[in-house]
Order: C-alpha cells, then structure tokens, then sequence
C-alpha cells in the first residue's frame, strides 16, 4: 500500500469551474506536505507547500487535516492551463525524501 | 531564475552497458536527490546528498552509485544496464538538509532507454 493515497481521476472540468480533490497519507510522522503539478513526460513542478493552517496561492487553496490524515487542493476559476497530473506529496524523515501519490488528473475543457 | 540543470537530456543504451547521468543543483542549494519515474508511475526516491555526504537511501540498485562533488554537483553511475532500468531519472536540489531542509525543485530529467 503506498503511503499517499490519490483518487486518479480524471476530473474533467468545464473551463470556469472549481474542482477539488483529495489526498491521504498513512504515516502519522509525515512532517511536510506538498503539491506539485507533472505535464506529460516532464519534471514535477511545484505549487504550493501545504501549511497546517491551510494557504491560497491565488486560484489555488490547500488545506491539511492531521486529525483525518489527507490533505485537499481546490481550483478555482480553473484555465485550460491547469490540465495536468497533480502530485500529492509527502515529507516523512528530517532529511527530506519525498514520497508521492500516483497523481490526480484534471483535464479542462474549453 | 536559474533552474537545476540534467545532462544528458536523453540517452540511450545496451543492456548491460554504463551511463552517468549529470545534475547541476539551483546555485547556493546543498542537497540534491535523485529520483527515478518508470512509465506510468510517481517518482521513486533513490538518494540524497547533503553536503557531499550521502544523507537517504531509498530503493535504489546496488548496480547504481552516485556522489555529489565540491561544487555540489552530482552524478548517479548506472552500470550492467537492464531493460527495467529504462525511465525518466530526475535530479531535484533544496536547500538545507536535515530538519532545516526547504522545497526540492526538480530538474527536467533525463530520459534513459535501454534496449
């Protein structure tokens, strides 16, 4: 069983619309959590570090949730742009290894 | 900005030869981890270094090594090739190791087929 969990999608979302989508990760001890966004056959690119307090990265919010384990990612107003694969990730150890999910895919369509 | 630089960008070889794949961290960043991404799959820890000091392990073959050198670059040397290995290898630096260690910023990896 992988350590984060991810529903693989895809999301097909209208141009405009909000989508949301969630991770979970198993290991009580992850310190750091993050989401990253992988265009097909290119590196992962990060978006936003995922704060206890929940953070927003304009159309972009995160929100974590220690109690429940899983962390959550919502796009709003979302662009054909924001098709891609989002990686939730996780930081478990001080010394930095992250540990991924298998990816959500969003397609936007116009 | 300046990002993490990979070389070779791709790269192709026979089962059982060597390859040695290149990363140049973000300038000022100390870390640099290696992952590797098979088709149709989320990147696997293989590495790190902190330092030039080997500082994570994770699954990476006992076929492969790496070091990180002075200038904080890094090479991971892959010998006696096999078709498995065939995946997209990324190299991501951060800086600071440890409890203090920040975002890894990945580069645009390498892709290695073995035939």
């Amino acid at each position: 069983r992988k350590e984060v969990e991810q529903d693989p999608g895809p999301f097909n979302v209208p141009e405009g619309a909000t989508v949301a989508f969630n991770c979970t990760y198993s290991n009580s001890a992850s310190q750091s959590f993050f989401w990253y966004r992988q265009d097909c056959r290119k590196e992962p690119k990060l978006l936003m570090s995922v704060y206890s307090s929940g953070n927003e990265d304009g159309r972009f919010t995160a929100q974590l949730n220690r109690a429940s384990q899983y962390i959550s990612l919502l796009i709003r107003d979302s662009k054909l742009s924001d098709s891609a694969t989002y990686l939730c990730v996780a930081r478990t150890d001080s010394w930095g290894k992250l540990q991924f999910g298998a990816g959500t895919q969003v397609v936007v369509t116009p | 900005a300046a990002g993490v630089i990979q070389s070779p960008r791709h790269l192709i070889k026979e089962k059982r030869e060597t390859a040695t794949l290149k990363c140049y961290p973000i300038p000022r960043h100390d870390t640099v981890y290696w992952y590797q991404q098979g088709p149709g799959q989320d990147p696997q820890f293989l590495i790190s270094f902190y330092e030039k000091m080997q500082s994570d392990k994770g699954s990476i073959p006992d076929r492969f090594s790496a070091q990180q050198f002075s200038d904080y670059h890094s090479e991971l040397n892959m010998s006696s090739l096999e078709l498995g290995d065939s995946a997209l290898y990324f190299c991501a630096s951060s800086l600071g190791g440890g409890t203090a260690a920040y975002e890894q910023y990945f580069g645009p990896g390498t892709r290695l087929t073995v035939t």
